[in-house]
């Protein structure tokens, strides 16, 4: 089993849509969650940290559920440069931090 | 602030070949890590240095890789001799504070042919 799994996509919706994504991670000792933005043949750049409180950043919402061990990424009036693959990423403390990645969801939004 | 630099940005090499890949953080980051991602699989971490020192190298796949980090600065990432599963995209990421505020590099695309 995956450490991080989401869906690979592709998700192809129009302008304007709403579009969620979700992720599940096996540890429960996972502490620091995140999610990336991965534009084609280009590095991974943070997008958004993820709070139990839940959080917003314009028009990305971040929800995390730790009970369930899932975390959720809603995109609302979907722009052509929203087109991306968003990547679901932990951290674990006792193991030093370092990054653990889903495979990524990829997002198309057609005109 | 110049970002994090990664060179070559690509490179191809034969079997057996080696490659030594370069990574200079961003000023002041005593953090760095190398991540790789294959072809089809998810990006997976590789190994952290703090300042010149190796924090934790679980996760370099095998003694053809070898990472140093001398002075606490550039890093580099040798490859010998390469084999043809080495091929992927290798990311070097810096971060002053351990855990948060990741900065990744361009990445280093290696095809081993």
């Amino acid at each position: 089993r995956k450490e991080v799994e989401q869906d690979p996509g592709p998700f192809n919706v129009p302008e304007g849509a709403t579009v969620a994504f979700n992720c599940t991670y096996s540890n429960s000792a996972s502490q620091s969650f995140f999610w990336y933005r991965q534009d084609c043949r280009k590095e991974p750049k943070l997008l958004m940290s993820v709070y139990s409180s839940g959080n917003e950043d314009g028009r990305f919402t971040a929800q995390l559920n730790r009970a369930s061990q899932y975390i959720s990424l809603l995109i609302r009036d979907s722009k052509l440069s929203d087109s991306a693959t968003y990547l679901c990423v932990v951290t674990v403390f006792d193991a030093g931090n370092m990054l653990t990645f889903g495979g990524g969801t990829r997002l198309m939004v057609k005109p | 602030e110049a970002g994090v630099t990664q060179f070559p940005s690509h490179s191809v090499i034969e079997k057996g070949q080696t490659v030594t890949l370069r990574c200079d953080p961003i000023s002041g980051h005593d953090n760095l890590y190398w991540y790789r991602r294959v072809m089809g699989k998810e990006i997976k971490f590789l190994l952290h240095f703090v300042k010149e020192s190796k924090q934790d190298e679980s996760g370099m796949p095998n003694n053809r890789f070898l990472a140093e980090r001398t002075g606490g600065t550039y890093s580099t990432l040798k490859v010998q001799p390469a084999e043809l599963e080495d091929s992927g995209v290798y990311f070097c990421a810096s971060s002053q504070v351990l855990g948060y505020g990741y900065t990744f590099g361009s990445g280093t695309r290696l095809t081993v042919v």
